[in-house]
């Protein structure tokens, strides 16, 4: 039972252009949302989150915007650049208190390539 | 550079052994984190620690184990070792639970 689930495996992209990833999820009680970006044999790296309470976050050339009715987030890269080109899974963090408080649970990644 | 560290970066061992794999966190991070990333699988959690306490558990074996020592430095402990077990090892860290969690490069565990 996946709870976070990226349905894209892939997303191919111009430099210049706009990549935008999707990620949906089924708990209504999640309140805290995060993306990160991974390249081969190295960490994820963190990029941007997002609280319940707000819909849209900005961090320069990225955006995540959250809709809670649609239990929907994206991730929005504005420009894309060639260095962009990694593997970007969409995380909610547990925050609700009980075992499973600071686990996070990631969906299955969308791999972006950005074409020069 | 995250401020995580992690060693081994590979280890290649055989069924039916023990591997200790380390995480030293972030300065001034208390919660440590370990999850596997196998290919069938994705990253999945396993266990967390906050101060030297355990404090959650995911999907972990029961022949897996873990601890955070005074210093918060954490290691996962792997033992009776199948093949099944070959994956990456990530170690995360964060300032307080609810916070973002960054994370090491990983140790990429090969059983033979």
């Amino acid at each position: 039972d996946q709870q976070v689930k990226q349905n894209s495996p892939s997303l191919s992209v111009q430099e210049g252009r706009i990549s935008i990833l999707n990620c949906d999820y089924t708990n209504s009680m999640f309140d805290y949302f995060l993306w990160y970006k991974k390249y081969p044999a190295e960490g994820p790296t963190f990029l941007i989150s997002i609280s319940s309470i707000k819909d849209k976050n900005e961090d320069g050339r990225f955006t995540v915007f959250l809709n809670k009715s649609a239990k929907h987030l994206s991730l929005h890269i504005v420009p894309s650049q060639p260095g962009d080109s990694a593997v970007y899974f969409c995380a909610v963090l547990e925050r609700a208190g009980g075992t499973s408080y600071g686990k996070l649970t990631f969906g299955q990644g969308t791999i972006l390539t950005v074409h020069p | 550079d995250s401020g995580v560290t992690q060693t081994p970066k590979h280890l290649i061992t055989a069924t039916g052994q023990r591997v200790t794999l380390r995480c030293s966190p972030r300065s001034g991070d208390l919660s440590v984190y370990w999850y596997q990333q196998s290919l069938d699988q994705g990253l999945q959690f396993l266990i967390q620690y906050y101060n030297g306490e355990e404090r959650a558990k995911g999907n972990i074996l029961e022949r897996f184990s873990a601890q955070q020592f005074p210093d918060l430095h954490s290691e996962l402990n792997l033992s009776s070792l199948e093949l099944g077990d070959s994956a990456l090892y990530f170690c995360a860290s964060s300032v307080t639970r609810g916070s973002e969690q960054f994370f090491g490069p990983g140790t990429r565990l090969t059983v033979l």
